[in-house]
Order: structure tokens, then sequence, then C-alpha cells
């Protein structure tokens, strides 16, 4: 059974620092790995979705890895600014998602 | 277009109610999905319709039915309400591309309170 965690559960930074998200699942045979944005009171936002087959995708000051042999991900923010304040959450699967808790993250002006 | 919509966004119900929660998209998709939302537990998926016409379970159905009216919506019923069913009740819905790259999109969910 998949399952997939995120740490840490919060995160504070100030702006402008450069900042990485952990999301790591148990089940290698991942068809795709997604991330979402949730702002509060908002439903979820897709950031960015790799393939099985790929191994990074981009967008923007976003960039979100996946090394399947060792059952991570990571998403990567660049030049953090108060308004990527949110909780990010991550996603393994094909149509049945499963998500990780979320990082709640803060960026301080 | 207005995506994937959700009716109520929010509902008090006592224990023993039921009621029946709306998902409609407009993105011709074929899949289609419910999630409830707990505090520190993420999204869990609670039934999912891959295409008009099936519904198969998720990893949290019991206490709930799902209804795929037509391609467009996809309802969500609690036939007797219960305190643990407290939660934000989050629809989705995706192309449908099996093993592929399918992203799905989320409405903006419904906040249900049980007495």
């Amino acid at each position: 059974k998949q399952e997939v965690t995120q740490i840490p559960a919060a995160l504070s930074v100030p702006e402008g620092e450069n900042l990485v998200l952990n999301c790591s699942f148990t089940d290698s045979a991942i068809y795709n790995l997604q991330w979402f944005r949730q702002d509060p009171g908002k439903g979820l936002t897709s950031l960015l979705l790799i393939q099985s087959s790929q191994r990074e995708q981009t967008s923007g000051r976003l960039n979100a890895s996946l090394d399947k042999s060792s059952g991570r991900s990571t998403l990567y923010i660049a030049a953090s600014q108060p308004g990527d304040s949110a909780t990010y959450l991550c996603a393994g699967g094909g149509g049945k998602l499963i998500f990780g808790q979320g990082t709640t993250l803060q960026v301080k002006p | 277009n207005a995506g994937v919509t959700q009716t109520p966004k929010f509902q008090v119900l006592k224990t023993g109610q039921s009621m029946t929660l709306q998902c409609a998209q407009d993105m011709n998709h074929n899949s289609m999905y419910w999630y409830r939302q707990d505090p520190g537990m993420g999204l869990r998926l609670i039934y999912y319709s891959a295409s008009e016409g099936t519904t198969d379970k998720g990893e949290v159905p019991n206490g709930y039915n799902v209804s795929r009216l037509n391609k467009r919506e996809f309802s969500l019923r609690l036939e007797s309400a219960a305190p643990s069913q407290t939660s934000v009740y989050v629809c989705a819905s995706s192309e449908g591309v099996d093993r592929g790259p399918d992203t799905q999109y989320f409405g903006p969910g419904t906040r249900l309170t049980v007495l």
C-alpha cells in the first residue's frame, strides 16, 4: 500500500530564501507525482506533475524532482516571497492519488 | 469555465441526519473523485468514478454512498451522519488517463460539522 509522508509539517523562512519541501513515498511503482498548493479556505491548485518516466519539472520559481529509487520527491522554491505562504501537498499515484499530510509554509517579509 | 463547483459551502447536521453533497464540473472530464480532508491527515479518497456509469470505493468509503448522475455531476450522500464525519469534503475531476499524466482539478470544498 502506497504511503506518502511530508516533513516538516510546518516551515517558516524569511523572504528571499531558497527552500526545499520534502515528500517521500513507499512504493517505487508510482505512476505520477503531483505537487499542489492550498491557500486557507480555498481548493487545491496543481503546481507540477512529474510523470514516472521523468526526473523533474519546472515552472517559474518552482522545480520539482522525482527519484523513484529512493522514494523521494522535492519541491524547490527559489527566492521565496510572502505570496508563497500556503500549504503544499504532494500526492502520488494515477487516478487514485495518495496524499501526504502537507507542509504549511510561512514566508515572512 | 467555472471548473469544479460544490454545494453547499457549509453545513451543520445533527447526528443521524442525512444529506447529499453536490459536485459538478464543466471541463468534460471523464473521472471524478470525492475526498475528505482532516487536519494532519492530508486528503483521503472516499469514492471515485473513473467514467460515467462507474463508481468504486476509495480508502475510506464506510458511511458514504455516491451517484454519478451524468458526466458532469457526482454526488456524495451521508445516510446517517456521525460526529466522525465532521470534515471538509473536496470534489475533484480529471481527464482520466489511466497510468499516465492525469492532473486533477479540485473544488473549493464543503465544510461539514456533525453535532
